[in-house]
């Protein structure tokens, strides 16, 4: 069955500096997605960022990139100039692409930004 | 543009009463439809989900049950609420690259 593992309950960042939150998984699958959610204290959650494990280039949306290792089945997520407003729980999520769609999230990880 | 919206946000309820919560879609039409639940710590498990009218499967045995009575309408249903049932239910509706959009989130209470 196919897992995903988020290490760190909890990251800390300063204002404008970079940080990188950690997520693997694993699967006996070839083909798949990778997401990236976001869930402010607000609570909704939306997505940040997905990467389909075919490509070889990491996904980007503005300061939002991945880092996917496929062979080490890694996707961790960069944010770069972190803002106040990235304060949130952030999920790894992982789809085999079948037709019910049903994804696959980690435990989250709790992303503090310090101004 | 599409949206979801889900409905209480907040319910408290007794253990062994009812419980229904509800989920609509609009803007797009036949979507495949999510019922997760999000407890600390524990990240999202999905309950149900429906790929149409009528139709629902059950990823986990529990006290919960869902409906889908119209294309765009999700319900959550329960006829006698365990404390166990207690945490935040999410909605969601899935593209067909598998992204998923939620709702606001019901936060149920089971005292």
């Amino acid at each position: 069955a196919q897992t995903v593992t988020q290490s760190q309950p909890e990251m800390s960042v300063q204002e404008a500096e970079t940080v990188t939150l950690s997520c693997t998984y694993d699967t006996s699958e070839s083909d798949y997605y990778l997401f990236w959610y976001k869930q402010p204290p607000s609570r909704q959650m939306i997505l940040v960022i997905r990467q389909e494990a075919y490509k070889q280039q990491n996904a980007t949306e503005n300061r939002f990139s991945v880092n996917f290792q496929k062979a080490a089945k890694s996707f961790s997520l960069k944010i770069s100039d972190s803002q106040l407003g990235d304060a949130a729980m952030y999920f790894c999520a992982y789809w085999d692409g079948g037709s019910q769609g049903n994804l696959i999230f980690g435990k989250g990880t709790k992303l503090s930004v310090k101004p | 543009s599409q949206t979801i919206h889900q409905w209480p946000a907040t319910l408290v309820q007794p253990v062994g009463s009812p419980l229904s919560l509800e989920c609509t879609v609009e803007g797009t039409s036949n979507p495949n439809l999510y019922w997760y639940r999000q407890a600390a710590g524990r990240g999202l498990q999905l309950l149900f989900y429906s790929v149409g009218i009528g139709q629902i499967s059950s990823e986990v045995p529990q006290n919960l049950s869902a409906s889908r009575p119209q294309d765009r309408q999700f319900i959550l249903s329960s006829k006698k609420l365990l404390l166990s049932d207690s945490g935040f239910y999410l909605c969601a509706w899935a593209t067909s690259t598998g992204e998923l959009f939620f709702g606001e989130g019901s936060r149920l209470t089971v005292l």
